[in-house]
């Protein structure tokens, strides 16, 4: 079956950190790019941090960069968020997404998300 | 930075057509995808690179765009279409999310 499941969402102390995972599996996951997603309770999606398929781009989202590290491991099909400094706005489910872009002529015009994991939830609480 | 804007809600009838926009500053440059979330479930993608409908997606759903506006058009709109709609584009070295639209089927 194809699926993306996450792990590792947890309860954690301001200030805190917290190491996201997710497991690929039923594709060929060196083919993808890979994602997290956020959203937090009653609100919207949130994108937080995506990866290419051989780490030749890494993005972050203005409000994590400096505080969240994306990596990934093509030989065992997984993705990490490794999450520090945590504040309570940090609070929400984390989606792992398998993406793919769309390039022209030599630029990035597209990054979607075909495929989204059920969730992680994070709650940074005192 | 960028940004894209939905309305909050949009309503429709059992059968009739339901329109959801998505706004942002020259939006035809980038291409725009959509997304389905139901209540306690993740988000499916429905609308990919404007108006392409990934494998499993009913062909009720079509995208386009033009100018500054993407749109999600849902024909014959089903209860089970009763869901938050969220468009999504790439600008630069960012991903892009509307707030989200909630499609009320009355």
């Amino acid at each position: 079956e194809v699926q993306v499941v996450e792990s590792g969402g947890g309860l954690v102390k301001p200030g805190g950190s917290l190491r996201l995972s997710c497991a690929a599996s039923g594709f060929t996951f060196s083919s993808y790019t890979m994602n997290w997603v956020r959203q937090a309770p009653g609100k919207g999606l949130e994108w937080v941090s995506s990866i290419s398929s051989s780490n030749t781009y890494i993005y972050y989202a203005d409000s994590m960069e400096g505080r969240f590290t994306i990596s990934r491991d093509n030989a065992k099909n997984s993705l990490d968020l490794q999450m520090n400094s945590l504040r309570a706005e940090d609070t929400a489910v984390y989606y792992c997404g398998r993406g793919t872009i769309t390039m022209v002529r030599g630029v990035i015009r597209h990054w979607y998300f075909d495929l989204w994991g059920r969730g992680t939830l994070v709650t940074v609480s005192s | 930075s960028y940004e894209v804007t939905q309305p909050p809600s949009v309503s429709v009838s059992p059968g009739q057509t339901a329109s959801i926009s998505c706004s942002g500053d020259k939006l035809i440059n980038k291409y725009a995808c959509w997304y389905q979330q139901k209540p306690g479930q993740s988000p499916v993608l429905v609308i990919y690179q404007d108006n392409k409908r990934p494998s499993g997606i009913p062909e009720r759903f079509s995208g386009s765009n033009s100018g500054n506006t993407a749109t999600l058009t849902i024909s014959g709109t089903q209860a089970m279409d009763e869901a938050d709609y969220y468009c999504q584009a790439w600008d630069s070295r960012i991903v892009v999310f509307g707030g989200g639209t909630k499609l009320t089927v009355l």
